[in-house]
């Protein structure tokens, strides 16, 4: 069965770089399909923020792509994400997910909350 | 971007009653690329439907959906307690995919 987990810092300054990894098991990252990352402020609703394919191809949302960076570590069987200049308003649990072809979304991690505060 | 804007915002009915909960997009949605997804508190979304009809693995079939261009629904036939939760639709149509604010099923 494939799993997801998220893993990173729970606490992030203002202006520094939010960095989370997602550790797959039950399936090699590098055998197909996309992975992605998608966030949930407190009490509001879902975004996607981007996925990557294993051949290296990726893309984001339009509204974060100048900050988004999306990795995958083969090798590790992970991948990860990173986003630069952070403000309150990243605040938010992150989930990363099996991206299917760039549609839907059919197995998730856990998610893990990340605030942004001095 | 597509807007999506699920509706009623909080339902509220007892077990064993019907539900239907509703998604429209600003503009239409190609193909039928609509999935449905399922969130308790605490926990990831799981999702339910693809395809604007087609169940995941393993969701049972008293979950159904309906729907083409801008009008989209989800029905539970007959609610089981564990069926209490934040229900999300997401459109896969068109770049960026965009998730709808959610409806939140409450035990009447």
């Amino acid at each position: 069965q494939v799993q997801l987990q998220e893993s990173g810092p729970g606490l992030v300054k203002p202006s520094e770089t939010l960095s989370l990894t997602c550790a797959v098991s039950g399936y090699s990252i590098n055998s197909g399909y996309y992975w992605g990352w998608i966030r949930q402020p407190p009490g509001k609703g879902l975004e996607w923020i981007g996925s990557m394919y294993h051949s290296g191809s990726s893309y984001y949302n339009p509204s974060l792509k100048s900050r988004v960076t999306i990795s995958l570590d083969t090798s590790k069987n992970h991948f990860s994400l990173r986003l630069s200049s952070v403000t309150a308003a990243d605040t938010a649990v992150y989930y990363c997910a099996r991206d299917v072809g760039t549609t839907y979304f059919d197995y998730w991690g856990q998610g893990t909350l990340v605030t942004v505060s001095s | 971007e597509i807007v999506l804007t699920q509706s009623p915002g909080t339902l509220s009915l007892s077990p064993g009653e019907r539900a239907t909960l509703s998604c429209r997009a600003s503009q239409s949605v190609g193909s039928n690329s609509l999935a449905w997804y399922q969130q308790k508190p605490g926990q990831a979304p799981r999702l339910l439907l693809f395809g604007a009809s087609t169940r995941a693995t393993g969701i049972p079939d008293r979950f159904s959906g309906s729907g083409s261009g801008t009008d989209f629904t989800l029905t539970l036939s007959r609610l089981e307690p564990e069926d209490f939760a934040v229900y999300y639709c997401q459109q896969y149509g068109s770049s960026p995919r965009t998730f709808g604010q959610g409806t939140k099923l409450e035990i009447k």
